[in-house]
């Protein structure tokens, strides 16, 4: 059983320049979060997402950052015109089901960009 | 979801068991205790979780008090691989989870 894939798990982009980290969930799980983890600091929740549909996305910055799962395909968390600031730890996870709390968020390795 | 206190550090000998306090006194009656830990700068990983009884599984267990307004992590023989981040947790019907600043637990040998 695969776990939560994330890709890239490194990646260095240049300020102005456009992130996009993928999030594939485990096998059989409809949902995806995405957290940001800033250096020294502690998990941030940004956005939560089933398939074709943003549930929540009240972490999200207002600008530049989008997110999506679509039908098919992993999830796409997208930052466009990078800045040194969204350099960063940015993590994903997934559950069979969303608004129940008895289910359970696996949450993946991490990608981790920084902005030069 | 309601709010969690944690102590922001503890130590804990190698082969003892390490105790970990949570305070939820707001939690509500279809809140779950969750109970995640991050090993360095590692991906969150699930340990446990509860809703009123208490909970064991391979890795820990969970204790929560009769009124749900606290609860206590127990790793029986802690070994320095569980030096890490650990985060308490009170979710319900929203879906995500809210990280707080956990208590960071030095295993000393």
């Amino acid at each position: 059983n695969a776990g939560v894939m994330q890709n890239p798990r490194h990646l260095v982009r240049r300020r102005g320049q456009e992130a996009r980290l993928r999030c594939s969930p485990m096998k059989g799980h409809s949902h995806v979060y995405w957290y940001r983890q800033l250096p020294e600091e502690g998990l941030k929740f940004m956005v939560y997402l089933q398939k074709e549909n943003i549930i929540d996305e009240s972490g999200m910055p207002k600008e530049r950052f989008s997110a999506e799962f679509p039908k098919e395909g992993p999830s796409i968390l997208r930052i466009q015109q990078v800045v040194r600031g969204d350099s960063a730890a940015y993590f994903c996870a997934s559950s069979p089901t969303g608004l129940s709390g008895a289910n359970v968020l696996t949450f993946g390795a991490g990608s981790r960009l920084t902005v030069l | 979801d309601a709010k969690t206190t944690q102590p922001p550090s503890m130590d804990c000998a190698e082969g003892r068991a390490a105790n970990l306090p949570c305070n939820h006194s707001t939690i509500s009656g279809n809140e779950y205790v969750y109970w995640y830990r991050q090993i360095h700068s590692q991906g969150p990983q699930y340990i446990i979780h509860g809703l009123k009884n208490n909970e064991t599984n391979e890795m820990a267990s969970l204790i929560i008090t009769e009124d749900r307004k606290s609860s206590t992590l127990i790793l029986p023989h802690a070994t320095l691989r569980d030096t890490a981040v650990y985060y308490c947790i009170a979710r319900g019907n929203t879906g995500k989870l809210i990280f707080g600043q956990g208590t960071t637990l030095q295993v000393k040998p």
